[in-house]
């Protein structure tokens, strides 16, 4: 089975900061997909990210795909309370396509 | 706005009960995905279709059970609700293939008393 760990599983942090946010298995996988999801709502994707090391930046959003494909990592710099919110990594799983998550995320920045 | 639609948006039925839950994918996407998001559980797959045919299964319990119509369109059907069956159920669409992005609409919350 398939798992991918997300940490820290809470964070809440004051405006300005900066955070960083893993995703990790034992297993690889053929892309990684981050997601944003606020109460109430479905996940809204951010990234796709396809080949080992690959780095892809959003704004203040800094992706990586680790270099065997079976991690990932998400680094806001100076975090803004609009960036609040459930933040979940998702594997694809083999020729299916099927995406497995992980437990996300809840981060919390007070202005 | 994603582009799924997921009906009803909200959803309260008692014990034992039967409800259908609706998707209507992107246009031009194939595949639709089923999953279950409660409090202690997270984001949960349940069953994947693709171009009307059951591709992938999840933690789908007997009692839940899809199908995909030839319109693309997508229904879930939950029969016996049980009280833990309360979640918040999430549809997906992508294009086929394995790198292709998924979609999630906004869910159905339901409710089970």
């Amino acid at each position: 089975t398939q798992l991918l760990e997300q940490s820290p599983q809470f964070l809440s942090i004051q405006e300005g900061e900066n955070l960083t946010v893993y995703c990790n298995s034992s297993s690889v996988f053929s892309s990684l997909q981050w997601y944003r999801q606020e109460p109430g709502e479905g996940p809204v994707l951010l990234v796709t990210v396809v080949t080992g090391g690959e780095v892809k930046k959003l704004k203040r959003l800094t992706f990586q795909f680790g270099d065997a494909r079976k991690d990932s990592s998400l680094h806001i710099t100076a975090a803004q309370p609009g960036d609040t919110g459930l933040y979940l990594c998702a594997g694809r799983s083999g020729n299916t396509g099927k995406l497995i998550f992980g437990q996300g995320t809840t981060l919390q920045v007070k202005p | 706005d994603s582009g799924v639609t997921q009906t009803p948006k909200h959803l309260i039925t008692a014990t034992g009960q039967r409800v259908t839950l609706r998707c209507s994918p992107r246009s031009g996407d194939l595949s639709v995905y089923w999953y279950q998001q409660s409090l202690d559980q997270g984001l949960q797959f349940l069953i994947q279709y693709y171009n009307g045919e059951e591709r992938a299964k999840g933690n789908i319990l007997e009692r839940f059970s899809a199908q995909q119509f030839p319109d693309l369109h997508s229904e879930l059907n939950l029969s016996s609700l049980e009280l833990g069956d309360s979640a918040l159920y999430f549809c997906a669409s992508s294009e086929w293939g394995a790198n292709t992005e998924a979609f999630f609409g906004q869910g159905t919350r339901l409710t089970v008393v």
